[in-house]
């Protein structure tokens, strides 16, 4: 089974509004990163955060990290329609990396 | 940044035949480079570790008779699925733990574009 379970499925939202995504895992990890997929397309790393990191930012990302519930946030903030993707985290850990089941993410102009 | 190459992006064979994909680390050593697999509209299901100079491991219920994957140096993994069917057609996606350090030393995984197998 995937080591992380995301949520929600599927998010839609208007162009400037703010979009969180979670995700939840299982084991310990070393890291955990997010990435971005454009449909048919491959994987785009967005931000990566360690597990002694609570939050980063990049850009219009940011993104927490709870070791104690096991569980990160990715929020994209004033969002853009060029948003609109699927949405994975990715924990690292015991020599490898496992996704979750991603969120759909619509972005309307 | 580092570069992980997939080739070929689009693959179309017959059935039973055999079709062979390339995963190269650019410009960086990559010891460890992963296969994934990916069902439309679904995320990335972990095939197999592929380890440089070893055998792959394979997770649980991963054919390892029919998705062959090879090692040999520490910039190349290869990943054959053997006598391919239809069931066969995905998104294979491979990535790259990058082991110099590129990334800060965070040994930060870096991902091809992926591979469309469509068997017919």
């Amino acid at each position: 089974s995937q080591q992380g379970e995301e949520d929600p499925q599927a998010l839609s939202i208007q162009e400037g509004e703010n979009a969180t995504m979670n995700c939840s895992y299982k084991t310990s990890i070393n890291n955990l990163q997010w990435y971005r997929q454009n449909s048919g397309r491959g994987l785009v790393h967005l931000i990566l955060i360690r597990s002694n990191e609570r939050e980063k930012h990049s850009g219009r990302l940011r993104v927490t990290l709870d070791t104690s519930k096991k569980s990160s946030s990715l929020l994209i903030t004033a969002s853009r329609a060029a948003d609109t993707a699927s949405y994975f985290c990715a924990t690292d850990g015991r020599g490898k990396s496992t996704f979750g089941d991603g969120t759909t993410l619509t972005v309307k102009p | 940044g580092a570069v992980v190459s997939q080739h070929p992006s689009r693959v179309i064979c017959k059935s039973g035949t055999s079709v062979k994909i390339e995963c190269r680390s650019l410009d960086f050593q990559a010891t460890t480079m992963f296969w994934y697999r990916q069902f439309p509209k679904q995320s990335l299901m972990l095939m197999a570790t592929s380890n440089e100079g070893s055998k792959a491991t394979y997770e649980q219920g991963v054919e390892k008779d029919k998705f062959l994957i090879n090692h040999a140096s520490l910039t190349l993994s290869t990943l054959t699925v053997t006598s391919a069917h239809p069931e066969d057609s995905s998104f294979y996606i491979c990535s790259a733990r990058d082991r110099s350090g590129l990334a800060g030393g965070t040994g930060e995984l870096f991902f091809g574009e992926g591979s469309r197998l469509t068997v017919l």
